[in-house]
């Protein structure tokens, strides 16, 4: 059973334009949502993080969105540059002692056109 | 430079050829964790430590091994490969797990098993 969902296995947008990321979760339990970042070859990296008493978190270019009663989260990246081109998988924890243990979405790929 | 290494970075071997791949971190971080990424299905847990001799199963624990002998190192062990276990495998580490502190991963491993 996936408990963070990302429905859209992809998604294309233009350069200088508003690039909007979704992710769906089914565990009420979760209480702190992240977003990691994955370029080819590479580790995943981490991009943003929001807790669940906050329903925004801003960093440059990057805004996370968090609607708990929704249990949806999504992340902007504005504006979209072609070095954002990477696939992005969100994830979430539990807290208390298990901040560490991530459960991740499906991933979407990005791809920013110039 | 903070990383987290993995070794090998690639692998073809055959079904029943036990293998290890290495993790190592330099952060002196406690938490350690190994994933596999497959199509489809995001990144999934295999096994996490929280400390040294500390270890636990993740959410897809069959069919592998790990130990936790030193801090900085968390080896992932196959004792009989199958081809199922052909994915793409992710070491992460993390300051420890009461912190909503940034998760490192290494570079990825890719198995191959036939």
């Amino acid at each position: 059973d996936q408990q963070v969902k990302q429905n859209s296995p992809s998604l294309s947008v233009q350069e200088g334009r508003i690039s909007i990321l979704n992710c769906d979760y089914t565990n009420s339990m979760f209480d702190y949502f992240l977003w990691y970042k994955k370029y080819p070859a590479e580790g995943p990296t981490f991009l943003i993080s929001i807790s669940s008493i906050k329903d925004k978190n801003e960093d440059g270019r990057f805004t996370v969105f968090l609607n708990k009663s929704a249990k949806h989260l999504s992340l902007h990246i504005v504006p979209s540059q072609p070095g954002d081109s990477a696939v992005y998988f969100c994830a979430a924890s539990a807290g208390g002692t298990s901040y560490g243990k991530l459960t991740f979405g499906q991933g979407t790929i990005l791809t920013v056109h110039p | 430079e903070a990383q987290v290494t993995q070794n090998p970075r690639y692998l073809i071997t055959v079904t029943g050829k036990k293998l290890t791949v290495t993790c190592s971190q330099n952060m002196n971080h406690e938490y350690m964790s190994w994933y596999r990424q497959d199509p489809g299905l995001g990144l999934r847990q295999i096994y996490y430590s929280m400390n040294v001799e500390v270890t636990d199963k993740g959410d897809v624990p069959e069919g592998y091994k790990v130990s936790r002998k030193e801090k900085r190192n968390f080896p992932l062990i196959l004792e009989s490969p199958s081809p199922n276990q052909t994915s793409l495998y992710f070491c992460a580490s993390q300051h420890n797990l009461f912190v909503t502190d940034t998760q490192y991963f290494g570079p990825g491993t890719r198995l191959t098993v036939l």
